[in-house]
């Protein structure tokens, strides 16, 4: 019965890699973001997709590649892994209209070393 | 450009009532939320203001004037598990499509 589910939930790797991160709702939002939580715990969005379309891109280096191959998917790619990029990214869903508030996966702790 | 300003760290006592403030500027208002976030989880949905005026549920109620750029959460009853990050979130309105901006949230830490 899960809403928003990511995978994995724990990521570790090594700089200059290249990793993604699935996500996935079954809530039948047409709304899908990524946002990244850093050490001093401030979530700050990445992206934002409306049916399968890229939306909001908040300067995020291109290394960071969203993907959404249906309204219910959204993957994040990063490509050159470096250590700042070490943080836990949520991948979260919104329904539009009013009163609809954003619901959260369980996040990705990621680690470069 | 948008400002999200929240109190860093706040510590109650079980069984208190506590306040936690928010004030924002921002364009394209569609609404003010609040989350719960406990460590190491994901952020939850608490309570969402879009009009002036104070929003009941349960031990949680939130306000907003908007013409003040300000909201709070106000927690009643305090528990244990209330020991949580609050994180306060403007949603924004542009061209039909929303985001959320959120705070960087308040740690609140109950006491026994």
């Amino acid at each position: 019965d899960t809403a928003v589910s990511q995978t994995p939930k724990y990521l570790v790797t090594q700089m200059g890699n290249d990793k993604s991160i699935k996500c996935e709702q079954n809530l039948g939002h047409d709304t899908m973001y990524w946002y990244k939580q850093d050490s001093k715990k401030f979530l700050k969005i990445m992206f934002s997709y409306n049916n399968k379309e890229l939306i909001i891109n908040e300067t995020v280096p291109n290394r960071f590649s969203p993907k959404s191959p249906d309204k219910a998917h959204l993957n994040l790619h990063i490509n050159s892994l470096e250590l700042g990029d070490s943080a836990v990214y949520f991948c979260a869903s919104s329904r539009s209209g009013l009163n609809t508030e954003a619901f959260f996966g369980q996040g990705t702790r990621l680690t470069v070393v | 450009g948008q400002n999200i300003d929240q109190p860093t760290e706040m510590t109650a006592t079980e069984g208190a009532i506590v306040q936690i403030n928010c004030t924002y500027q921002t364009s394209g208002f569609n609404g003010l939320f609040w989350y719960q976030q406990h460590a190491g989880e994901a952020p939850t949905f608490l309570s969402y203001n879009v009009l002036d005026g104070l929003e009941e549920k349960g031990r949680f109620s939130s306000f907003l004037s908007r013409s003040k750029g300000y909201s709070y959460l106000l927690l009643k009853e305090l528990q244990m598990k209330d020991s949580a990050s609050y994180l306060c979130a403007v949603r924004e309105s542009t061209s039909g499509t929303y985001k959320y901006i959120f705070g960087t949230g308040t740690r609140l830490k109950v006491l026994a």
